[in-house]
């Protein structure tokens, strides 16, 4: 049974850089592939981005840009960096797993979800 | 971009049904998911595969999908099921994979 842990810190200024880190524990690290999600007050779901163990990544081409998300299989944990966060990036952001079958996908479990705010 | 459209709200009386539509073209055609999420918690997996539960989800939620609508139904509403639900599809080349959500209010 995966579970996830995640981490960061929940307070930053305009043009910071946000960085969270999401451990796995149990399961196939290799199995899946490893999302990151928020929830904006306005707009609902978001989805980010993944990752798999091999360091393949897709990412939401509207933030792609300011985007990366990297894997370290040796722990089993994969993070988040946003560069140059605004007030829109106000979020909770969520890690979760992305179970693969066949031509579709879903998420299950999901972290914890770590509160981020932007603020000057 | 393929976009689901969900309606914002949707109120039910306790102990009757509750159905959330998720919207999209020829959505029949592709497998629906569905996430509850409750106040101040992560969103949690209802519904995989347009009409599987997964362990621990209780027999009242159930799903369909059909044409360009798959609705998540909920039977004999709790109180306990007041919460955000969002449909999800993934084809490999969707970038907004959630619907906008849907608040179910128990009246």
């Amino acid at each position: 049974q995966v579970q996830l842990q995640q981490w960061g810190a929940g307070q930053l200024k305009p043009s910071e850089t946000l960085s969270l880190t999401c451990a796995v524990y149990g399961g196939s690290f290799s199995a899946f592939y490893w999302s990151w999600i928020r929830r904006t007050p306005g707009r609902g779901l978001e989805w980010i981005g993944e990752i798999n163990h091999s360091g393949s990544v897709n990412y939401n081409p509207s933030l792609k840009s300011r985007v990366t998300i990297s894997v370290d299989t040796s722990k089993n944990q994969f993070s988040l960096e946003l560069t140059s966060v605004t007030a829109a990036d106000t979020a909770v952001y969520y890690c979760a797993t992305r179970i693969v079958v066949s031509n579709t996908g879903w998420f299950d479990p999901w972290g914890q979800g770590t509160r981020v705010t932007v603020s000057s | 971009s393929y976009v689901l459209t969900q309606p914002p709200s949707v109120s039910v009386a306790p102990g009757k049904t509750a159905r959330i539509s998720c919207g999209g073209n020829n959505i029949g055609s592709k497998s629906v998911h569905w996430y509850q999420q409750k106040s101040g918690q992560a969103p949690v997996l209802v519904i995989h595969y347009d009409s599987d539960r997964p362990s621990g989800i209780p027999e009242r939620f159930s799903g369909s999908n059909s044409g360009n609508s798959a609705t998540l139904t909920i039977s004999r509403v709790e109180a306990g099921d007041e919460a955000d639900y969002y449909c999800q599809v993934w084809d490999g080349s969707t970038d907004l994979p959630f619907g906008g959500g849907t608040k179910l209010t128990v009246l």
